[in-house]
């Protein structure tokens, strides 16, 4: 089985710029998460879709949105970027089978701001 | 408001030792716990995945444990390699639909050769 891909791998930007980042889950994974990996906060849940409804959200400003499509691939947004904003940005898919959740992560995008 | 702590920061042993690192978190009413490594600039790759109902996991020459009524986990490492180089990081989750992991800050395992 393919694990989980992100797209793009690297993105330069600069202050007041939007951008997307996508992520495709392992095949028959109904959740996605989103987490933000910085040097000094670690790594930080962002939010969780799960058929296509944000079922959980972490505590980050309302410029960091996502979505879900019926495929279960996922898309991350964040708007009127700003320098904090750099850090390697995590996708992990998850399922549920008897009881058992284990969250699978892709290698992640690298988002620099200038 | 869970919070995962895990000593120490950074280890640096010879090849061949065996090692522990320590996880502890907060709030015992955890679903499961997570032991994760991350290589330099890379994703996160699972190693061991405990549910509360248990008490250690295996894979190879690693095992993990969980108290949960003391809030703690340990990863042992046997035999280390200069492979086994990187940071782990240990995460739980509270589960009832809420399976957001809260992550330690890691520790950065170092083999010397």
């Amino acid at each position: 089985k393919a694990g989980v891909t992100q797209t793009p791998r690297y993105l330069i930007k600069t202050r007041g710029q939007q951008v997307t980042l996508s992520c495709s889950p392992i095949s028959g994974h109904r959740s996605v998460s989103w987490y933000q990996q910085t040097p000094g906060q670690g790594l930080q849940f962002l939010f969780e879709y799960f058929s296509e409804t944000q079922r959980n959200k972490g505590n980050f400003p309302g410029r960091f949105s996502g979505r879900q499509f019926s495929n279960s691939r996922s898309e991350m947004n964040v708007s009127t970027l700003e320098l904090g904003d750099s850090a390697l940005y995590l996708c992990a898919s998850s399922y549920e089978l008897a009881g058992v959740y284990e969250q699978f992560f892709g290698p992640g995008t690298r988002l620099t701001v200038l | 408001k869970q919070e995962v702590t895990q000593i120490p920061a950074a280890l640096s042993v010879p090849e061949g030792e065996n090692l522990v690192l320590n996880c502890s978190f907060t709030d015992s009413a955890i679903y499961n716990l997570q032991w994760f490594r991350q290589d330099p600039g890379k994703g996160l790759t699972s190693l061991l995945l405990i549910q509360s109902s248990q008490r250690e996991q295996t894979s190879g020459r690693l095992n993990a444990s969980l108290d949960k009524s003391s809030g703690r986990s340990t990863l042992y490492i046997a035999a280390s390699q200069p492979g086994d180089s990187a940071t782990y990081l240990c995460a739980v989750s509270l589960g009832g639909s809420n399976y957001k992991l809260t992550f330690g800050k890691g520790t950065l395992l170092t083999v010397n050769p």
